[in-house]
């Protein structure tokens, strides 16, 4: 079974629109948790920090829920420029950051 | 601009070569980590540092060599490598290292290339 599950999409969507991306973890002790965006050829780069109560940056929801062990994203009136893949990353109580799969996101004009 | 800075940014080099890719971070963290990344796949971890010290070896074979001389620099030297081995090499580091380490902060990459 692998630490982080996520759904690789890929997610096709117009621009304005909504879309939400979820991510499963299987340690119930795991300490921290982020999404992060990477575009082609490029490094992953931090988008946000995810807290339990929850939290919002502009148009990005981040959701944590420790009972189902599950994260969520929502991306709120999509922009071409959001078209990237997004990793869920999931931190144990030692130095290993664990990787979902990605989910790759086109926002179609 | 990324603040790990990774060198070089692209190299080819061919099954008998040595060479080393060198990473830098002066934000004083104290873990740092060597990934690989194959197309389309999630960075997948080979090594973490931590107070440089390997804290982590993610069973890599030992034609990679990884060498931390300070608390700043980070190396991977390369020997004898497979085509396979072609990939985005990434280097990151956190704040801390273990418990509440913070986020990873990633550098640009180093794409290596074997013939």
């Amino acid at each position: 079974r692998k630490e982080v599950e996520q759904d690789p999409g890929p997610f096709n969507v117009p621009e304005g629109a909504t879309v939400a991306f979820n991510c499963t973890y299987s340690n119930s002790a795991s300490q921290s948790f982020f999404w992060y965006r990477q575009d082609c050829r490029k490094e992953p780069k931090l988008l946000m920090s995810v807290y339990s109560s929850g939290n919002e940056d502009g148009r990005f929801t981040a959701q944590l829920n420790r009972a189902s062990q599950y994260i969520s994203l929502l991306i709120r009136d999509s922009k071409l420029s959001d078209s990237a893949t997004y990793l869920c990353v999931v931190k144990d109580t030692g130095n290993q950051f664990y990787f979902g799969t990605g989910t790759s996101l086109t926002v179609i004009p | 601009d990324t603040e790990v800075t990774q060198t070089p940014k692209h190299l080819v080099m061919g099954m008998t070569n040595k060479k080393s890719l060198k990473c830098e971070q002066h934000m004083g963290h104290r873990a740092m980590y060597w990934y690989k990344q194959k197309a389309k796949k999630p960075p997948e971890l080979m090594f973490v540092y931590s107070y440089e010290k390997l804290s982590i070896n993610e069973s890599v074979p030992s034609r990679f060599s990884p060498e931390c001389p300070n608390s700043s620099l980070l190396n991977l030297h390369l020997h004898a490598l497979q085509p396979e081995d072609s990939a985005l090499y990434l280097c990151a580091s956190s704040p801390r290292a273990g418990g509440f380490t913070g986020e990873l902060f990633f550098g640009e990459g180093s794409r290596l290339t074997v013939l």
